[in-house]
């Protein structure tokens, strides 16, 4: 089994709607990440958690909330999907005591907002 | 702020040739070198590292040599198969913990 999983994998959505992306690592770490890929933008970092009582916004929060229900569940929420958030949208753990600069990425989901 | 930058692709190269994907790099410190791998659709996944100056990182039979002087990074292979087509990625870990990515380059082997 992947120790990063990612829910939905694919998903369509209207313009407006609330939508949620969910994560879920088995691999025991503290830290986690959502990134969004673009076509010739590389990664960008939206959120990030250093541990369940720690959430902070990265370079491109706006439109975007998370929640880190617990250490092992950190998801992803867009409150009122708008088409440029349309993207191709990655969850990441690393271990604070190996080096955060190791993260294990999870398989994506890729949105799509009409 | 600190950033990275990459050639841009994509990059299509025949098997067993040489490959060279340059990357340089923007940062107010000394950070740690990264170049990830994206191989189609999967998430990324570390390739290999440099944490200081005149470090070299090696994996797979890839290479990257930490130049501070040119604040580089670039990433070499000898011989290129057709399973290392994928998306490259450079980055480096700054002083608040955090990776900043390149923008990636796509490289393809042709057999």
């Amino acid at each position: 089994d992947a120790d990063v999983t990612q829910t939905p994998r694919n998903r369509i959505t209207k313009t407006g709607k609330r939508i949620m992306l969910e994560c879920s690592q088995t691999k025991g770490h503290d830290r986690m990440y959502w990134y969004r890929q673009d076509p010739g933008l590389g990664l960008r970092l939206i959120y990030y958690s250093f541990d369940v009582k720690d959430i902070n916004k990265g370079e491109i929060s706006d439109g975007y909330s998370v929640s880190r229900q617990a250490q092992a569940k950190f998801s992803l929420s867009l409150e009122s999907a708008i088409p440029n958030q349309t993207a191709l949208y990655f969850c990441a753990t690393s271990d604070r005591n190996r080096g955060s600069y190791e993260q294990y990425f999870g398989p994506g989901t890729r949105l799509t907002v009409t | 702020g600190n950033s990275v930058t990459q050639m841009e692709g994509p990059v299509t190269l025949s098997e067993e040739a040489f490959l060279t994907i340059n990357c340089t790099y923007t940062a107010t410190g000394y950070p740690s070198l990264f170049w990830y791998v994206q191989y189609p659709g999967e998430g990324l996944q570390l390739l290999l590292k440099a944490t200081k100056a005149d470090d070299k990182g090696s994996n797979k039979g890839f290479e990257a040599t930490y130049r501070k002087e040119t604040t580089s990074f670039h990433l070499e292979k000898g011989s290129v198969q057709v399973s290392d087509s994928a998306v490259y990625f450079c980055a480096l870990f700054e002083g608040a913990q955090k990776l900043v990515f390149g923008q990636g380059t796509r490289l393809t082997i042709n057999p």
